[in-house]
């Protein structure tokens, strides 16, 4: 099955600076890779996507980027706030999502 | 539009004590999944049902763990005998569109066995 890795997990980032989260993954008929915050005691939420016939997609402040060749996808935040202060998964999908370890990020006002 | 919506959301219980979880997934979804998220990992898929049908159970571990999604909405996932190491947070999600869409979570069921 696909084996999704995460990298790093945990991260701390002064407000205002930018944030990465890498993932690789191994299934090259993996397709879909969305991005997901978990808040504390809640239920993850999906906070951007990418699909594999796409290299980039951003959304304001976030944006996701996708090397198929090299099977690895990232997590750009810019502008950090202290309320992006979560942990984020990321997720490849083909015909099954799965998912990364996490990161927890910690923005620091 | 109401999300998903799980219960309970906290139990704890008694090793070899069953526990029962529900979800009401979003309406129209036709996809539901149950996952475990043990502390400090990412969710792990338990079963996956299309309608009332469950495609997908591989991983669920069948000798203590039932679920089951009557008349395709509401899902209910049992356990029974728990165990220690069932001590996790059940997440419940569903879709419109399976394994290619957003999945849209529930805030969980924290269980903890004693």
């Amino acid at each position: 099955g696909e084996n999704v890795e995460q990298h790093p997990s945990t991260l701390s980032v002064q407000e205002g600076d930018s944030a990465v989260i890498k993932c690789t993954y191994s299934d090259s008929a993996s397709n879909y890779f969305p991005w997901y915050k978990q808040e504390l005691g809640k239920g993850p939420q999906l906070i951007i996507d990418i699909r594999s016939n796409v290299g980039e997609k951003k959304d304001q402040r976030i944006a996701v980027t996708l090397n198929k060749t090299a099977k690895h996808f990232s997590l750009h935040i810019t502008e950090t706030q202290p309320e992006d202060s979560a942990v984020y998964f990321c997720a490849a999908s083909g015909n099954q999502f799965y998912f990364g370890t996490g990161t927890s990020l910690t923005v620091i006002p | 539009e109401a999300g998903v919506v799980q219960s309970p959301r906290y139990k704890i219980i008694e090793k070899k004590q069953p526990v029962a979880f529900w979800c009401n997934p979003i309406s129209g979804h036709n996809t539901l999944y149950w996952y475990l998220q043990n502390l400090g990992q990412g969710p792990e898929l338990l079963i996956r049902y299309e309608n009332e049908e469950a495609v997908d159970d591989s991983q669920l571990p069948k000798d203590r763990f039932s679920a089951e999604r009557l008349k395709g909405v509401d899902s209910t996932l049992k356990i029974q005998p728990a165990e220690l190491g069932d001590s996790a947070v059940y997440l419940c999600a569903s879709s419109s569109s399976g394994d290619t869409g957003e999945l849209f979570f529930g805030e969980g069921s924290r269980l903890t066995v004693l």
